[in-house]
């Protein structure tokens, strides 16, 4: 297990379609993390993970968004009929108590 | 609400020089943890340094220190004798243990060779 890793790295969908991501955490952290990062901002928070329990949502995942993490594993961040708006990096992170580690994210755009 | 403040969003150096990114936080946590990101053009964002409030003594990896002062709320970042490769955004973020961290805006670092 090398890091966290994210699937598709790009993804470029029409506007009204839907898209999901994956991100597979370091198998031994039981905490995984969902931020979204625009064009010249630092990554923001979206929603994040102990285990399969969903603990927290941003008031920035609007009903459109919707994250899962079914066995405690791996996580998937689906978005339902996409908007130019949601064009932006999402990155996924695990942690443990010590160490916090990025994916290398998903590129999403939205045309 | 937790808050990072990366007062300097573009700097330029010549290879070589030392370069000082400044980050300042709030929080009413009185224990947080303190971290540094570099994201460079390919977009991954690199973890560097994770430090707790209880820890001030600054540290130094390399050509990389970070001083931490809490009578300022400061995590500053020091990179000596920068490199070309030094050429990125960091982050500075601020985060309470297990919980969400929480970014500052960026500093872009270009090095100038």
């Amino acid at each position: 297990d090398t890091g966290v890793s994210q699937d598709p790295r790009h993804k470029i969908t029409k506007r009204g379609q839907n898209v999901t991501f994956r991100c597979d955490p370091i198998s031994e952290h039981n905490r995984l993390y969902w931020y979204r990062q625009t064009l010249g901002q630092g990554p923001e928070f979206l929603t994040y993970f102990q285990n399969e329990a969903q603990l927290e949502k941003s008031r920035l995942l609007s009903d459109r968004f919707s994250a899962e993490r079914p066995k405690g594993s791996f996580s998937t961040l689906e978005i339902q009929r996409t908007e130019q708006g949601d064009s932006a990096m999402y990155l996924c992170a695990s942690s443990s108590s010590t160490e916090a580690f990025f994916g290398q994210g998903t590129r999403l755009t939205v045309v | 609400a937790q808050k990072v403040t990366q007062a300097q969003t573009e700097i330029s150096v010549v290879e070589k020089e030392d370069v000082t990114l400044d980050c300042v936080y709030e929080t009413r946590d009185t224990t947080y943890y303190l971290f540094w990101y570099k994201q460079p053009p390919s977009g991954e964002l690199v973890f560097l340094i994770r430090r707790n409030s209880f820890d001030e003594q600054n540290e130094i990896s390399g050509r990389y220190s970070w001083n931490f002062q809490k009578s300022t709320s400061s995590f500053n970042f020091t990179i000596t004798a920068s490199q070309v490769v030094d050429s990125a955004v960091y982050f500075c973020a601020l985060g309470g243990g297990y919980q969400k961290v929480t970014f500052g805006i960026g500093t872009k670092l270009q090095v100038i060779p």
